[in-house]
Parts: C-alpha cells; structure tokens; sequence
C-alpha cells in the first residue's frame, strides 16, 4: 500500500528564516498531495495541497512543490514566526481512494 | 457554526468497558472518516464512508464499529476496551472522496478530536 515518510521530524528555525520539509510517496498513482497544521490540542488543519497536474503552488508565506519522476514533495514556508511553531502533516492519496495516508510529522519550532 | 463536531471531547474508562464516540458535519459532504492520532502523533485512517456506505476498514480490530446513521453523521463504538486503544481520534469528512477528480480538491476537514484513556 500507500507509503509516505516525512522529514525531518523536529525543525527549529529562527524568527524570519526558512523552513522547509520534505515528503516522499511511495505508489506513482497518487495524486493529491495536501499539508496539515496541527497546533498543540489542535485539530489538523489544510494550509496548502497541490494535485499531480501541477509543480508548484503558492500562498502567501506558504509554497508546495512537487515532483513526480522522483516522487516527493515539499512544503516552504518563508518569513518564519513564532505562530507558525506547530507539528505539520503532509499527505497523499490516489484518486477516489477515499483515504489519506499521513507523513509521520515534522514538528517545527520558530525562535522568537 | 461548527462544521465538524464530535462528542465527548475527553473520554477516561476503564478496560474492557464499551464507549462511544458521536460525529456530526453540517457541510453537506458525502464521505466522512475515523482517524486514530496515538501519542507519537501518527495519524492513520481507520474507516471511511460515502453516503452511509462503509467505504474503506483498515484492518481495524471488529471491537471497532462504524455506524453511519444518515450522511451527517458517523459515530463510532468501541467494544472491550483495551489500554492501546488510548489516543486521540478524529473524524473528519469531504464533499466526495480524497483525491476525488482529477483537477479538483477536495478537502478533508477535521473534527476537534475525542481524546480517550482507557485506565
């Protein structure tokens, strides 16, 4: 089945700085590849997903890039601050699958 | 106007009891979902389903049943609790399914989540 491994797991960054994570996917038929935030208590929330006709999406502080030959994807987010400290989810799933397989998490921490 | 909704929000019991947990959406979606988040934060689907129908089981022990009475709600029942069913679950639901069309999204929008111990 569907296989999805996220890094890293921790990422501490200060204020203003980049923060990238990076994903990988396992099955080629996948195609619809969401991110979640997830604040301490929280549910997980969508910031940003991207489906396999396009390479690249943008929103705001928030980027999602895709490649499908090498079967990963990654999500930027640019001018760090300390709201964005949360644990992020990717995700990927295959049309009509009906289920998301989750990354395992990369709980990010922004240095004031 | 909450869009997802579950109930309780805290559930602490016993081992072997029975519990349930009540999901409602008022989105008007067609497919909803039981997500367990254990305490290393993995989340992994645990059922899905579209329009009352039980759509995907991921080899969930049968002392977990789905019961779907209409396409708003998803309830979840859990028999002869055992201390590693302790974790947060989440439901969530979807206009269609995940990825559901080719060049659309179809997002997964998720409850505030039950937290369960089992003691």
């Amino acid at each position: 089945g569907e296989n999805v491994e996220q890094h890293p797991s921790t990422l501490s960054v200060q204020e203003g700085d980049s923060a990238v994570i990076k994903c990988t996917y396992s099955d080629s038929a996948s195609n619809y590849f969401p991110w979640y935030k997830q604040e301490l208590g929280k549910r997980p929330q969508l910031i940003i997903d991207i489906r396999s006709n396009v390479g690249e999406k943008k929103d705001q502080r928030i980027a999602v890039t895709l490649n499908k030959t090498a079967k990963h994807f990654s999500l930027h987010i640019t001018e760090t601050q300390p709201e964005d400290s949360a644990v992020y989810f990717c995700a990927a799933s295959m049309y009509s699958s009906y289920k998301l397989i989750f990354g395992s998490g990369t709980r990010l921490l922004v240095r004031p | 106007d909450t869009a997802v909704s579950q109930t309780p929000k805290y559930l602490v019991t016993q081992m072997g009891n029975d519990k349930s947990i009540k999901c409602e959406q008022n989105l008007g979606h067609d497919t909803m979902y039981w997500y367990k988040q254990d305490s290393k934060k993995f989340l992994k689907i645990m059922f899905s389903y579209n329009n009352k129908e039980l759509i995907i089981n991921e080899t969930v022990p049968n002392r977990f049943s789905p019961k779907s009475p209409d396409k708003a709600h998803l309830n979840l029942h859990i028999n002869s609790l055992e201390l590693g069913d302790s974790a947060v679950y989440f439901c969530a639901s979807s206009q269609y399914g995940a990825g559901a069309t080719k060049y659309s999204t179809d997002t997964q929008y998720f409850g505030p989540g039950t937290r369960l111990t089992v003691l």
